[in-house]
């Protein structure tokens, strides 16, 4: 069973930021979450991953609440190469990194020009 | 290499043959998993490799399916006698160790049973 939930779809308009939500309320101590994104016909990149403290890279930043039972990707300034399917998924690195992941069905971003 | 291959990219096969996919990690990472992605459909676990240790062969879907890694390298996914329900999407990825920062997928192996 996928440990996290995703709305199925957004819309953003190119050039606005895209917030995208994922709910993990069972996340444990140990796991980590992380984002995956997956344009069409390609393997899933990854973007992004964090524990508590909000995080941020050359591709997005991401905001985990303090409860860290949700957090948000956000993408600053969308563009038409950034439509794509984004998961979610949460990962424990004490069990050495590895983990039954399922990945679930993400949320689809399509941005508009 | 510079990233995860796997070959073919298609695979077009008819009902009940077998079916050998190749995935070559990138150097030097131990770890390797196989997924599943039916159409529309999120990523299915299928096996993991790390290392030298026994693999876990939990997400295959049944006996019809087996992978092996030789030299703790290139890992090759067989599905036999296929089935029109095997047609998907069977991407490989690969991660540095136990905690690699996250996993590098392949671009995958689109098989279709006909």
């Amino acid at each position: 069973d996928a440990k996290t939930t995703q709305p199925t779809s957004m819309d953003c308009a190119e050039g606005r930021a895209a917030n995208l939500p994922c709910n993990h309320s069972t996340i444990s101590g140990n796991e980590y979450v992380y984002w995956y994104r997956q344009i069409h016909s390609q393997g899933p990149q990854y973007i992004i991953h964090g524990l508590k403290n909000n995080e941020t890279n050359e591709m997005a930043s991401l905001i985990i609440t303090e409860d860290r039972k949700s957090s948000t990707l956000i993408l600053p300034h969308a563009t038409l190469r950034d439509t794509a399917v984004y998961y979610c998924i949460v990962r424990d690195t004490n069990s050495g990194g590895y983990q039954k992941v399922t990945f679930g069905t993400g949320t689809k971003l399509q941005v508009i020009p | 290499g510079a990233g995860v291959s796997q070959s073919p990219s298609n695979k077009v096969t008819e009902k009940g043959k077998d079916v050998e996919l190749r995935c070559d990690p990138i150097s030097g990472h131990t770890a390797l998993y196989w997924y599943r992605q039916s159409l529309g459909q999120g990523l299915e676990f299928l096996i993991y490799f790390q290392g030298n240790s026994a693999p876990d062969k939990s997400g295959l879907p049944s006996d019809r399916f087996s992978a092996e890694r030789t030299g703790g390298s290139v890992s090759t996914l067989t599905i036999q006698r296929t089935q029109q329900e095997d047609s998907a999407v069977y991407l490989c990825a690969s991660s540095l160790g136990a905690w690699g920062g996250g996993y590098t997928f392949g671009s995958g192996t689109r098989l279709t049973v006909v």
